[in-house]
Formats: structure tokens, C-alpha cells, sequence
């Protein structure tokens, strides 16, 4: 049975530009959440999507953006790169939205590289 | 505001030598404390979730424990298979969205 999958796994971009990762949650999962990691710190918390709605939103700018599919998959859109974006994306599901604590996996991460 | 405080911030362990890592949180009714393993360039993997004061878990060589203001995750003779970064993360049980919180983890090195 398949992980959390995300795409790509790597990635370089140039200051100002646009970038979207993808993320495919394990068969059955319908709570899809984003995280970025710095080099050296936690992953820090972006948003949260269930049955296509945001759930929750953490302290990042409006230049970070995210949908959920009807498959439950998502994207995270990030506008005007710059270079403190540079970090590892996370991508977590969950079965359902409020039982997070009965299993949250992630998947593998897209490393995004700005120059 | 949630708060999570890894220590120490890196160990070095001889292969055998059996020590143990400190989550201390403060949150606003906790929900759950997840500790996760992560190997270089790669995602969190789970070890465990605690619910509750006084709740005890445990995974071949590794017993994580809870109280009301810390977990310990104990490495009972660790092998350098072992070495990796243990992350804590706590769920608060207020409104809005259930994220996870996390610390900055413990870098564990277990040298042969």
C-alpha cells in the first residue's frame, strides 16, 4: 500500500518565480497538511485541507497558497519566490480531519532549492 | 502560546550505551504528543503518540513516557541504526486547526 506521495522530489527555482509541489495522501486518508522544514529546525505548520476546505492556516504570508482535489490530493502554490523559502515541504495525511492522533504520516518531502 | 523545548539538542552515544531524550511543551490542553524519527533528507516517521499522563510506550529498543509537562524517549542499548533526529510534536485541544507542533529535535549519532 502506498505512502504519502509527493512530487517533484527536488527542485530549483530563481528568486521571483512560481513554484507548485504536489501531494498524494495514503488510499483512504481525506486530511491533507503542509509543512515546510528549515535546514536544522521542525517542520512548521502551513495549512490544513479536508473534504476540499482550509482547516487552518499557520503564520506564513499570502504568497503561500494550497488546494485539495475531489481525490483528496493537493497542490501548494508559492508566489514570488524568495530565497528564505528554500526548505524541505512536508506533506501529511490523516484520516480525517480531528483524528489526526490516530495516525499522521508523512511523505518522503520536495526539496526546494531558491537561487 | 504552544510551546515545545527539545534537549539536548545533539547526543553522541557509544553503541550499548543506553540514554534518554527530554520533550518539555507547554500547551493549551494537550491532545496528543507524536514522537517521529527523521533520517536525512527524508519525511518524519512515526514512532509513537501519548495521550495521557502516565501512559508509557514502547518499540524494540525505544520507550517513550509522559507527564504533565515532559516526555522522555529512552534508548535502552542503542545500535548506530538508531542514529537519526527524534522530533516531539504536540496537538493542542483548542479549536481551530490540529496541526502538529513540533520542537527542533535531537540529533542522535550512536557510534560503533
Amino acid at each position: 500500500d502506498a505512502g504519502v506521495t509527493q512530487s517533484p522530489t527536488h527542485l530549483i527555482k530563481t528568486r521571483g518565480q512560481h513554484v507548485t509541489l504536489r501531494c498524494s495522501p495514503i488510499s483512504g486518508h481525506k486530511s491533507v497538511s503542509w509543512y515546510q522544514q528549515v535546514l536544522g529546525q521542525g517542520p512548521q505548520f502551513i495549512f490544513q485541507y479536508y473534504e476540499k476546505e482550509e482547516r487552518g492556516r499557520g503564520n506564513f504570508p499570502d504568497r503561500f497558497s494550497a488546494r485539495q482535489f475531489p481525490n483528496y490530493s493537493s497542490e501548494l502554490n508559492v508566489n514570488a519566490l524568495l530565497l528564505g523559502d528554500s526548505a524541505l515541504y512536508l506533506c501529511a495525511s490523516s484520516l480525517e480531519f480531528g483524528r489526526e492522533i490516530y495516525g499522521y504520516t508523512f511523505g518522503s518531502g520536495t526539496r526546494l532549492t531558491v537561487v | 502560546e504552544d510551546q515545545v523545548t527539545q534537549s539536548p539538542e545533539a547526543l553522541r552515544l557509544q553503541e550499548g550505551e543506553s540514554s534518554s531524550l527530554n520533550c518539555s511543551y507547554t500547551v493549551s490542553g494537550l491532545r496528543g504528543l507524536f514522537w517521529y524519527r527523521q533520517d536525512p533528507g527524508k519525511g518524519p516517521e512515526f514512532l509513537f503518540t501519548l495521550y495521557s499522563a502516565g501512559e508509557e510506550k514502547e518499540k524494540e529498543r525505544l520507550k517513550a513516557t509522559l507527564t504533565k509537562k515532559e516526555s522522555f524517549l529512552h534508548i535502552t542499548a542503542p545500535k548506530p541504526e538508531d542514529s537519526a533526529t527524534y522530533l516531539c510534536a504536540v496537538q493542542a485541544g483548542g479549536t481551530g486547526a490540529n496541526n502538529l507542533f513540533f520542537g527542533t529535535g535531537t540529533r542522535l549519532t550512536v557510534i560503533p
